[in-house]
């Protein structure tokens, strides 16, 4: 069945240093969603990709969509503490139903100050 | 606009007992979607509600049921509870179905 990997599973950065996260589908995607989940928190829509190749910039965060829609990635510039928490993609490859939606079991970014 | 709302937030049961888990969606929003969350296995999508119908299913024995009312209102049981159902449960709603998810803070059920 459709698996989404997301690597790597942890990553400790110092305030001030970039972050990227990688999403990859072993087949090819309809479109790509990215989530972040605070500790203690529930999961918290950022965006959704749609387009082969397709980027999308949110204040410090790039998020990417690959040209054959089978990988993103989500870039964070200058890494904050506020940027702390879990970070999933969930790819659809029909779309149509949420049911569809695969999550990718996320990468967990600590910031030290 | 309020938000997704789920109760209870805790609750403790043993092993056998049944669960009712509730879910508020936004106001207007008809698919509801119920995800069970764990450290090893991440977020797992159980089933989706659109319109009083259940449109999707994921895979998990039939000790887990759901249903949807008409004002969007949903529930899920489990009943026979094992210790391996111990999990945050999530509630989504979305608009159409497709989509933004919205979440809800989740019902944490710990089972002894």
């Amino acid at each position: 069945g459709q698996q989404v990997m997301q690597i790597p599973q942890y990553q400790h950065v110092q305030e001030g240093e970039d972050f990227t996260t990688y999403c990859n589908s072993s087949t090819t995607l309809s479109n790509i969603q990215w989530y972040k989940q605070r500790p203690g928190g529930h999961p918290v829509f950022l965006i959704q990709l749609v387009k082969s190749g397709e980027v999308k910039k949110q204040k410090r965060l790039t998020f990417q969509f690959g040209e054959a829609k089978k990988n993103s990635s989500l870039h964070i510039t200058a890494t904050q503490t506020t940027d702390v928490g879990t970070y999933f993609c969930a790819g659809s490859r029909y779309g149509g139903s949420q049911g569809n939606l695969i999550f990718g079991k996320g990468t967990k970014l600590s910031v030290k100050p | 606009k309020a938000g997704v709302t789920q109760t209870p937030r805790y609750l403790i049961k043993t092993r056998g007992q049944q669960v009712t888990l509730s879910c508020s969606p936004i106001s207007g929003h008809r698919s509801v979607s119920w995800y069970q969350q764990t450290p090893g296995q991440g977020l797992q999508f159980l089933f989706e509600y659109f319109s009083e119908t259940q449109r999707n299913k994921g895979n998990f024995p039939g000790r887990f049921s759901g249903r949807q009312f008409s004002n969007s209102r949903s529930e899920m049981n489990v009943s026979t509870l094992e210790l391996g159902d111990s999990a945050l449960y999530l509630c989504a709603s979305s608009p159409r179905g497709t989509g933004e998810l919205f979440f809800g803070e989740g019902s944490r059920l710990t089972v002894l």
